[in-house]
Parts: structure tokens; C-alpha cells; sequence
């Protein structure tokens, strides 16, 4: 079965500098990767989403992340963070199949902290 | 463009009572997906319907969880006999699915919290 760790539960950046929040997966093959935000009272929302193609990929506000096969990971990085971005912070796989597919693992989350 | 919605954004209910939650997708989105959010962790999958058909059910889905998509559009979540370990967020999503595409991108609504006492 899949399943997705994020190692760090809590992370505390300064406004400014710079941020790396891990995922690892685990499953046989590639599955699609996705990372979502979650604020307080508010939906999830996507930030950016890995198929295929380069494993460098840009998402919404700032975010980035790299897919790397050999570490079986998909880390979400932004340059410099803003207050705003104090959130929680997903990272997801799904299976594709003919079929369509069908629901997304998730990971546990990391609590991001800003401080000023 | 409208989300998805969700109703009632909170709910408080008694040990053994029953609850209703309603979700209602973005309007072309053919799949609807029904996930449980506990505190602390991330959200995890609980069933999906493409239109009026439910394709997939969670081993999380106990007989107490019935979820209907009567006419393809909007979503009922009822849970009976509720428990104290019923207490969660439950978001919905929805993604237009089409056999062409490998691609696909889940919305969700902003959940329904479930309080037990």
C-alpha cells in the first residue's frame, strides 16, 4: 500500500529565509505527488501537483518542489517565506489507474511557524 | 466561480444521535470524494462517486457511514449511532474526471466539524 511520511511534524522559519519541507513516499512505482496548504478555517487548497516530465516543478505563491526517484521523496521548498504562509502543510500521492484515480494518502502534515 | 460547499460548516451532537452532512461540488465535476480529517493528522480517504455511482469505499467506512449521490450532483454523508470517535473534520471534494486525461485535480470545501459529546 502507499503511504506518505512527513518527518517533521512542527517547522520554525524566520520571515525571510528560506524553507524545505520533507516528504517521503512509499510505493512501487512513480504515483502522482501533490502538496496542499491548509489554514486555519479554510479548505485545502493546492499548491502544486508532480505527473511526469520534469522532476522540477513551480506552484502557486512562491512554492516549488523536486521530485527525486532515487530518494523516493518530493520536497516542497520556497526561497523566502512570508508571515502569511504560516500554515499546515501536505503532502499527497494518489495511484493512477485506467481507471481514473481514486482517493488521495496523505501525509500527516507539518505545522509551519513564521517568526518575525 | 463557485467551490465547494459545505453544510452545516459545524456540528455538535450527542452520543448516538445521527447526523447528515451535505456537499455540493463544483457544477461540471463528475467525481465526488468524501475524506476524514481527525486532529493532528492528515486528511484520509473515506469514498468517492463518479456521478450517482459510489466506485470506492475505505476500510474507515464502517456500516454506520452511508454516503448517496442520488442524482449525481450534490452529496449526503450520514453517519448513525454516532460515536465519540466520530469527532472530525470531514471534507469533500470534487475533479472532472475523463478517460482521455491522466490529469485530474481534487477541490475541496472547507469541511464540516463533527463534535460528539
Amino acid at each position: 500500500a502507499q503511504s506518505v511520511t512527513q518527518p517533521d511534524i512542527h517547522i520554525t522559519v524566520s520571515e525571510g529565509a528560506s524553507l524545505e519541507l520533507r516528504c517521503n513516499y512509499s510505493y512501487g512505482a512513480t504515483p502522482y505527488l501533490f502538496w496542499y496548504v491548509q489554514s486555519p478555517g479554510q479548505g485545502l487548497q493546492l499548491l502544486l501537483k508532480y505527473f511526469s516530465g520534469d522532476t522540477l516543478v513551480q506552484g502557486i505563491k512562491g512554492f516549488e518542489a523536486e521530485f527525486k526517484r532515487s530518494q523516493s521523496s518530493f520536497n516542497l521548498r520556497k526561497p523566502s517565506v512570508h508571515w502569511s504562509d504560516a500554515a499546515e502543510y501536505f503532502c499527497a500521492v494518489v495511484l493512477y489507474s485506467g481507471g481514473g484515480a481514486d482517493g488521495l494518502t496523505f501525509g500527516k502534515g507539518t505545522h509551519l511557524i513564521i517568526q518575525p | 466561480d463557485t467551490g465547494v460547499s459545505q453544510d452545516p460548516r459545524h456540528k455538535i451532537t450527542k452520543r448516538g444521535q445521527n447526523v447528515t452532512f451535505r456537499c455540493d461540488p463544483i457544477s461540471e465535476h463528475n467525481r465526488l470524494y468524501w475524506y476524514r480529517q481527525t486532529l493532528g493528522q492528515g486528511p484520509e480517504f473515506l469514498t468517492y462517486f463518479q456521478n450517482e455511482a459510489q466506485l470506492e469505499k475505505s476500510r474507515l467506512l464502517s456500516d454506520r457511514f452511508s454516503a448517496e449521490r442520488p442524482k449525481g450532483s450534490f452529496s449526503t454523508l450520514e453517519i448513525q449511532r454516532t460515536e465519540q470517535g466520530d469527532s472530525a473534520m470531514y471534507l469533500c471534494a470534487s475533479s472532472f474526471f475523463r478517460p482521455s486525461s491522466n490529469f485530474y485535480e481534487q477541490y475541496f470545501g472547507p469541511g464540516t466539524r463533527l463534535t460528539v459529546t
